[in-house]
């Protein structure tokens, strides 16, 4: 059975940094791109971005929304994948979801959810 | 602001059939697959519809997907109480190189 269990969500302030995990089991974590995905409160799914398989070079695609500020790495060898958060805004503050992704472009598993909430 | 636009609310009472629209451009779903995905109240998304119209494994034959030109919709057949949720396209935009999702569209059963 695939699980995706996020952590590492919490309250945090502007401009400070989190780092959230994705502990993967149940296929084989290596194989696959992940993505994430956030939803701000009551708001709709957004998109953050994906990091490639290591045989496709391992390399990552963001959000413009995010680039530049977060960034995306996986240790195979753990099955996790992580999402460093720098400079957080309070728009930053959702529920960020970890994802399988499976080409063409789609996320067929989603982790129950981490929320970050940014606020002074 | 999403670029893929959809209705916020359908709704219809048990057994009837419900058609959600998404709305795009030639750079996202003029151009890739669309994917629909449910998100029960309270609960993390759930692949419904991939690749325009399959369905992964489990999911009721009830639902099914469609796409023509710039536009694809989810049709909800035989609605259950259970199908309440808020349901939302995506697809990657080639102009954008984002994943993008629709606004949401929230199913009532009445």
């Amino acid at each position: 059975e695939v699980q995706l269990v996020e952590s590492g969500g919490g309250l945090v302030q502007p401009g400070r940094s989190l780092r959230l995990s994705c502990r993967a089991s149940g296929f084989t974590f290596g194989d696959d791109a992940m993505s994430w995905v956030r939803q701000a409160p009551g708001k709709g799914l957004e998109w953050v971005g994906f990091i490639r398989s290591k045989a496709y070079g391992g390399t990552t695609v963001y959000a413009a929304s995010v680039k530049g500020r977060f960034t995306i790495s996986r240790d195979d060898s753990k099955s996790i994948a992580y999402l460093q958060m720098n400079s957080l805004k309070i728009e930053d503050t959702a529920v960020y979801y970890c994802t399988r992704q499976v080409s063409p472009f789609y996320f067929d598993y989603w982790g129950q959810g981490t929320l970050v909430t940014v606020s002074s | 602001q999403s670029v893929l636009t959809q209705p916020p609310s359908a709704s219809g009472t048990p057994g009837q059939r419900v058609t959600i629209s998404c709305s795009g451009s030639s750079s996202n779903i003029g151009s890739n697959t669309v994917n629909w995905y449910q998100q029960l109240p309270g609960t993390a998304p759930k692949l419904l519809i991939y690749s325009n119209n399959q369905r992964p494994s489990g999911v009721p034959d009830r639902f099914s997907g469609s796409k023509s030109g710039t536009s694809a919709s989810l049709a909800i057949s035989g609605l259950q109480s259970e199908d309440e949720a808020d349901y939302y396209c995506a697809a990657w935009d080639d102009s954008l190189n984002d994943y993008v999702f629709g606004t949401g569209t929230k199913v009532t059963v009445l």
